[in-house]
């Protein structure tokens, strides 16, 4: 199957800084990414919808001025979590749409804000 | 509200056993449906998917799935579980093509020897 990298895949940062996650399909084009936050022993939660060349679309109850979707290319999405709190910390997903119904996973990337 | 729901967030079998792992769905309208595994702090596997024609669905590791519009189900299923079954199951929904995909709860399957 198609291969989403998604870097780093942990990251320690102190609280009040800014904190940078890509993901990449590697060998597609994805007009559509999708980031999602993961609790730990909990579901996947839909943060946004990102389009290539556009501006994301948030769920409710996201903070886009926190959590800051680029998506400038069609293989490379980023997600910047602004101002990082220890509320932050969690383990973040993300998702590359190949297609229209096939969706390929990034590894994930565990931010933990001391 | 469209969601995904799985029933059951903790499923324990035997090795040899039948797994069955249930979702159910709500639209009045049939979505495009997925299974998802997730090993510990990796991202998501698909295991199977249907979007149109037939409801019985193979997927990957001998799992499969039926799609049963008149009951909105889509119940994951394996004859014989194996130890390397062991993982966390995400039933998941597209309620149109290049829309976001919603996650159930999530199932996790114990295998005991």
């Amino acid at each position: 199957g198609a291969v989403v990298s998604q870097h780093p895949s942990w990251v320690i940062c102190k609280s009040g800084t800014s904190v940078k996650i890509e993901c990449r399909s590697l060998d597609f084009q994805a007009t559509t990414m999708f980031w999602y936050r993961q609790f730990p022993k909990q579901s996947l939660m839909l943060m946004a919808t990102s389009n290539e060349g556009s501006k994301a679309t948030y769920e409710q109850g996201v903070e886009k001025d926190k959590f800051l979707i680029n998506h400038a290319s069609l293989t490379l999405s980023t997600l910047t979590v602004t101002s990082a709190h220890p509320e932050d910390s969690s383990f973040y997903i993300c998702s590359a749409l190949m297609e229209t119904t096939e969706a390929f996973f990034g590894q994930g990337t565990r931010l933990t804000v001391v | 509200a469209q969601s995904v729901t799985q029933l059951g967030s903790h499923v324990s079998v035997s090795e040899g056993a039948l797994v069955l792992l249930r979702c159910n769905y709500s639209s009045s309208v049939p979505p495009y449906l997925f299974w998802y595994v997730q090993y510990p702090n990796q991202g998501l596997q698909l295991l199977l998917k249907y979007t149109t024609g037939a409801t019985l669905v193979k997927g990957i590791n001998g799992f499969e799935a039926e799609f049963k519009k008149s009951e909105t189900s889509f119940h994951l299923t394996k004859p014989s579980a194996h130890m390397s079954d062991a993982a966390e199951y995400f039933c998941a929904v597209m309620y149109s093509s290049a829309s976001k995909i919603i996650f159930g709860s999530g199932t996790r399957l114990s295998i005991r020897p």
